[in-house]
């Protein structure tokens, strides 16, 4: 049973330029969620996606944007980017539209670094 | 509103040694709290999760953790600690109410295990 993955595993850009990060949910999965962790923090909410729409978004700003496909795959776009969105990006799966008790699993993250 | 804080951003134990990881949250409604550790260059593995059941959960790789609601904790411990425990550990809370299914996560607390 395939986990969450994710691809790239490491992507560098520069500043200005737009990048887009991919993730597949484990499955049977429905719900995506996606997390950026800065180093040596812990991850901060970006937003999460069900049936194709965004359901939940964090305190993020709008150039950070997302898509949910109808394999539930889904991928997170980032335009302009910052010195500051270098960050390691996680997606995490989940099922039953992302009930709070339900788990949520973590793929292995997509490191971004923006030079 | 919710918020984690881990206390301590490093521990050392010595390898046999009792492991005892703090965290405390603030929640307006009543919380599920989660544990996760994060080994270098990897995504996030849940180790436990309090979802109102029973306050003393067991996790896997020998890990438990107490809810305690007088305190707002739910500190994660470990009898005896392994050299493989060293890793990042994250507390993290999520909330029933209306919409609200994202993880809030602490800072994190890396565990180093002495030989």
């Amino acid at each position: 049973d395939a986990g969450v993955t994710q691809s790239p595993t490491h992507l560098i850009k520069t500043r200005g330029q737009q990048v887009t990060l991919r993730c597949s949910p484990k499955s049977g999965h429905d719900t995506v969620s996606w997390y950026q962790q800065a180093l040596g923090q812990g991850p901060q909410f970006i937003f999460q996606y069900y049936e194709e729409e965004e359901r939940q978004r964090g305190n993020f700003p709008d150039r950070f944007s997302g898509h949910q496909f109808p394999n539930y795959s889904s991928e997170l776009n980032v335009n302009a980017l910052l010195l500051g969105d270098s960050a390691l990006y996680l997606c995490a799966s989940s099922s039953k539209q992302g009930r709070s008790t339900d788990t949520q699993y973590f793929g292995p993250g997509t490191r971004l670094t923006v030079l | 509103a919710q918020s984690v804080t881990q206390l301590g951003s490093h521990v050392s134990v010595s390898e046999g040694a009792l492991v005892l990881l703090r965290c405390n949250y603030s929640s307006s409604v009543p919380p599920y709290l989660f544990w996760y550790v994060q080994y270098p260059n990897q995504g996030l593995q849940l180790l436990l999760k309090y979802t109102s059941a029973a306050t003393l959960v067991k996790g896997i790789n020998g890990f438990e953790a107490e809810f305690k609601k007088s305190e707002t904790s739910f500190h994660l411990t470990k009898p005896s600690a392994h050299m493989s425990d060293a890793a990042e550990y994250f507390c993290a809370v999520s909330a029933l109410d209306t919409g609200r299914r994202a993880l809030t996560f602490g800072s994190g607390t890396r565990l180093q295990v002495q030989p």
